[in-house]
């Protein structure tokens, strides 16, 4: 069966130190891969797009990779700070991309502790 | 830029009550979602139009959901009737074009509790 998982349902780490969050899939082959950030109350927002040709895109604090072959991405802030608590959800398109229907992990809740 | 606009923000019903979510999207944007969040979980999509065209709606249960968005603009998504389960957190979302490499923006959401 298709499914998407997020290592964990919550991560909790020291201000300054580099959070990491895992995203995998099984049974898609996804085109483009997208992070989204969601805190209580609100929608979700868009944080950083991959296709799968690229290895690592990057965006200030924001890094992400994408490896087809293990089925992963990895979302990374570094130097991260208190006001990056919220929970991180990824996303994932079903196949070829052409269309614009996404598939979402459950999320992982970041605690970032001063 | 104004963002995606949904109303109204909370509904408490009881159950086999009809309700209705209303959702204005970007302007310009074509593509206009419709998800359901239940607590927890990630988004699920309900359904997705292109302009006025629905064109996947194979997660609406449609015997109870419906959708519409007349003009290619706003959009309503109704339940009726609602049952217990049907309380989560309902989501617009819309995009520029169809491509899953366009942004999704979101709006606030619709929390609605059926009693």
């Amino acid at each position: 069966s298709q499914k998407i998982e997020q290592n964990s349902e919550a991560l909790n780490i020291q201000e300054g130190k580099t959070a990491t969050l895992t995203c995998n899939y099984t049974n898609y082959s996804p085109a483009y891969l997208q992070w989204y950030r969601q805190d209580p109350g609100r929608g979700p927002v868009f944080l950083l797009l991959i296709r799968e040709n690229e290895k690592e895109k990057r965006k200030e604090r924001l890094k992400v990779t994408f490896d087809t072959t293990l089925k992963q991405s990895l979302f990374h802030i570094t130097a991260s700070q208190p006001a990056d608590s919220a929970t991180y959800l990824c996303a994932l398109d079903r196949g070829g991309g052409s269309q614009g229907n996404l598939i979402f992990g459950k999320g992982t809740k970041l605690s970032v502790k001063p | 830029e104004a963002g995606v606009v949904q109303s109204p923000r909370y509904k408490i019903i009881e159950k086999k009550q009809p309700v209705a979510f209303w959702c204005n999207p970007i302007s310009g944007h074509n593509t206009l979602y419709w998800y359901l969040q239940n607590l927890g979980q990630g988004p699920e999509l309900l359904i997705r139009y292109e302009n006025e065209e629905a064109v996947d709606d194979s997660q609406l249960p449609k015997d109870r959901f419906s959708a519409e968005r007349l003009k290619g603009v706003d959009s309503t998504l109704k339940i009726q009737p609602a049952e217990l389960g049907d309380s989560a957190v309902y989501l617009c979302a819309s995009s520029k074009g169809q491509g899953a490499y366009n942004e999704q923006f979101f709006g606030p959401g619709t929390r609605l509790t059926v009693l």
